[in-house]
């Protein structure tokens, strides 16, 4: 069936990078897009940006562009999502979410089932 | 970037209960325009996509309506599994905003 796996949760220290990987499976994986969406506890869900897994065209969110890569592994059909200067802020759930990148159907009909990341020191 | 807006932030109903959500857009965004469900610790779950055409599977009881700037996502008969938050996504841009969400909760 279509998924999306997600790896597991990091704890990352004030400062640090994270890199979060989403691996597709169940259709093929350059025919859509891969969107980040992230949720701090008992918040609202944040649209990171997203990554057009057929040629790697990316859109960020302003809130994130100057901290956030996209990029992809079309080999493995898999996508990343990493993150620099980390701070608390930044503990939440990351979820992946695919889309097609036609316009008119950039809604997300498959999600990963997330990813914690903590940031501590 | 387009601002969306969803009221009441809370809502308590009772099963059987016909429930409607709001979304409002701080700019037209034509019907591009998603409704999603999220239980808690769960991902998000897709139930309509532009402002009204109903997911594969999502149950009939759900509908959604509206253009241009104000939507509704309606609950005809809120039945147990029903409780949750639920989140409107505009997507007229390359830049995708979501709503703050709607809490359903039991009365």
């Amino acid at each position: 069936q279509v998924q999306l796996v997600q790896s597991g949760a990091e704890v990352k220290k004030p400062g640090a990078s994270v890199k979060v990987s989403c691996k597709a499976s169940g259709y093929t994986f350059t025919d859509y897009a891969i969107h980040w969406v992230r949720q701090a506890p008992g918040q609202r869900l944040e649209w990171m940006g997203w990554i057009n897994a057929g040629n790697g065209n990316t859109k960020y969110s302003q809130n994130f562009q100057d901290r956030v890569i996209f990029t992809r592994d079309t080999s493995a059909s898999t996508a990343y999502m990493e993150m620099s200067s980390l701070r608390s802020a930044d503990t939440a759930v990351y979820y992946c979410a695919r889309s097609s990148f036609y316009f008119g159907d950039y809604y997300m009909d498959v999600w990963g089932k997330g990813t914690t990341v903590t940031v501590s020191s | 970037d387009i601002q969306m807006t969803q009221s009441p932030s809370t809502l308590s109903a009772s099963v059987g209960d016909r429930v409607t959500i709001t979304c409002r857009a701080s700019l037209s965004i034509s019907s591009w325009l998603a409704w999603y469900q999220q239980k808690p610790g769960k991902a998000p779950k897709l139930l309509i996509y532009k402002a009204s055409i109903l997911e594969s599977g999502v149950p009939s009881r759900f509908s959604g309506s509206g253009s241009g700037t104000e939507f509704t996502l309606t609950i005809s008969s809120l039945q147990p599994d029903d409780f949750a938050t639920y989140y409107c996504q505009q997507y007229n841009s390359y830049s995708l905003t979501f709503g703050q969400g709607t809490k359903v909760e039991i009365k």
